[in-house]
């Protein structure tokens, strides 16, 4: 069975910065690129990052390009998130999310997990 | 980006059918996918590249349309149908997510 447990939201001041984890088992880590999806209270659904099988590729939605950095550990079948320079507007669960995805394009979000809250507030 | 466009909210009895919409503001050919979200949870995903179930979901839902309308399908209805709906495209860079239907049970 797959299972995606993310970790790490907490209350942070604006500027300051978190990392999140995300530990995945029951499949092949290392053979699928993994995403990060967030969703602010009451509000729909926004792609953040891609990362590609080896880690070598990523991509970013605009608003979180030069302060958020998506990572892998392979090793360690962990998926992560640095987000640094933190927002209001970045009060959100963030999910993490996998399934057979291109890292630009293309693919479905075929498993969830249960989600982290991040929220940003002075 | 590719906008697409839901109804805010149906409702519905138990055992009719409901038909939800999402229309995109660019042609996605056929990669668009639905997800289902009960209060508290997270997604999950139910239709994928328009019109393929995915596992484990009842054969209840179903999927149709391309380019840039889309329906996803529930018939009969089901009191545990109750939830928010988004549609999702794939095709265009970046992947965007629909508003959300709230479908609500009378």
């Amino acid at each position: 069975e797959v299972q995606l447990v993310e970790s790490g939201g907490v209350l942070v001041q604006p500027g300051r910065s978190m990392k999140l984890s995300c530990a995945a088992s029951g499949f092949t880590f290392s053979s699928f690129p993994m995403a990060w999806v967030r969703q602010a209270p009451t509000k729909g659904l926004e792609w953040v990052a891609t990362i590609s099988t080896s880690g070598g590729s990523t991509y970013y939605r605009d608003s979180v390009k030069g302060r958020f950095t998506i990572s892998r550990d392979n090793a360690k079948s962990t998926l992560y998130l640095q987000m640094d320079s933190l927002r209001s507007e970045d009060t959100a669960t963030y999910y993490c999310t996998t399934g057979p995805l291109g890292v630009y394009h293309g693919g479905w979000f075929a498993y969830w997990g249960q989600g982290t809250l991040v929220t940003v507030s002075s | 980006d590719t906008v697409l466009t839901q109804s805010p909210a149906l409702a519905v009895s138990p055992g009719e059918r409901v038909s939800i919409s999402c229309r995109a503001s660019e042609g996605v050919n056929s990669y668009m996918h639905w997800y289902q979200q009960k209060p508290g949870q997270q997604p999950k995903l139910l239709i994928y590249k328009a019109s393929n179930l995915a596992s484990g979901v009842p054969a209840r839902f179903s999927g149709s349309g391309s380019g840039t309308d889309f329906t996803l399908t529930i018939d009969p209805v089901e009191a545990d149908d109750t939830a928010t709906y988004f549609c999702q495209q794939s095709w265009n860079d970046p992947r965007t997510f629909g508003g959300g239907t709230k479908l609500e049970l009378k």
